[in-house]
């Protein structure tokens, strides 16, 4: 089974222009959240999304944003970019039972992307 | 507030020594998920293990151990016998229970960067 696949790998950006980063979950997994790695540093919750809703947002300026699809892949969108933005996105997907218990978030490769 | 500390910021070991990696957190819920996460330079998250906070036992996969003790908020990890492949970092996470926070928001402490001599 294909794990969480992301693209593109790379990006490189100039400031002030717009990204798009893609998402797909593990196959029949309804959640996905976005976190953001800058450097030497633990991952940072962006977003997360299930069954195409925000179900929760991290300290994120507005120039993030996401959406889930019908098919519960994703998309984080990034405007107006800083050179603070340069960091690695990683997604990731579960199964979000909605009835108690827990499942793990299985993490994609993610996407490094450098602002110049 | 929730907070996940991992003190250790790198580890240098030589291969066959035992390593524990430090983890503290921070959280008012009652009910709530700890995990540990290896990232190799490949940079994906790769779970290693989940706990929720009802069960304090400790567990033990091959080389790996956990050691959950909720008296003083601490998940600390031990890889005995080290092995060159354990080279990489690991985190720590925290998660709250929710009923939409099914696999939703962790948070991460900073890393460990492990690294095994041979």
């Amino acid at each position: 089974d294909a794990g969480v696949t992301q693209s593109p790998t790379h990006l490189i950006k100039t400031r002030g222009q717009h990204v798009t980063l893609r998402c797909s979950p593990i196959s029949g997994h309804k959640s996905v959240s976005w976190y953001q790695q800058v450097l030497g540093q633990g991952p940072q919750f962006i977003f997360q999304y299930y069954e195409k809703e925000e179900r929760g947002r991290g300290n994120f300026p507005d120039r993030f944003s996401a959406r889930q699809f019908p098919n519960y892949s994703s998309e984080l969108n990034v405007n107006a970019l800083l050179l603070g933005d340069s960091a690695l996105y990683l997604c990731a997907s579960s199964l979000a039972f909605m009835t108690g218990g827990y499942t793990e978030a299985f993490f994609g490769q993610g996407t490094r992307l450098t602002v110049v | 507030a929730q907070k996940v500390t991992q003190a250790q910021t790198e580890i240098s070991v030589v291969e066959k020594e035992d390593v524990t990696l430090d983890c503290v957190y921070e959280t008012r819920d009652t009910t709530y998920y700890l995990f540990w996460y290896k990232q190799p330079p490949s940079g994906e998250l790769v779970f290693l293990i989940r706990r929720n906070s009802f069960d304090e036992q400790n567990e033990i996969s091959g080389r790996y151990s956990w050691n959950f003790q909720k008296s003083t908020s601490s998940f600390n990890f031990t890889i005995t016998a080290s092995q060159v492949v354990d080279s990489a970092v690991y985190f720590c996470a925290l998660s709250e229970a929710g009923f939409y926070n099914q696999g939703g928001k962790l948070i991460f402490g900073q890393g460990t960067e492990l690294s095994v001599k041979p």
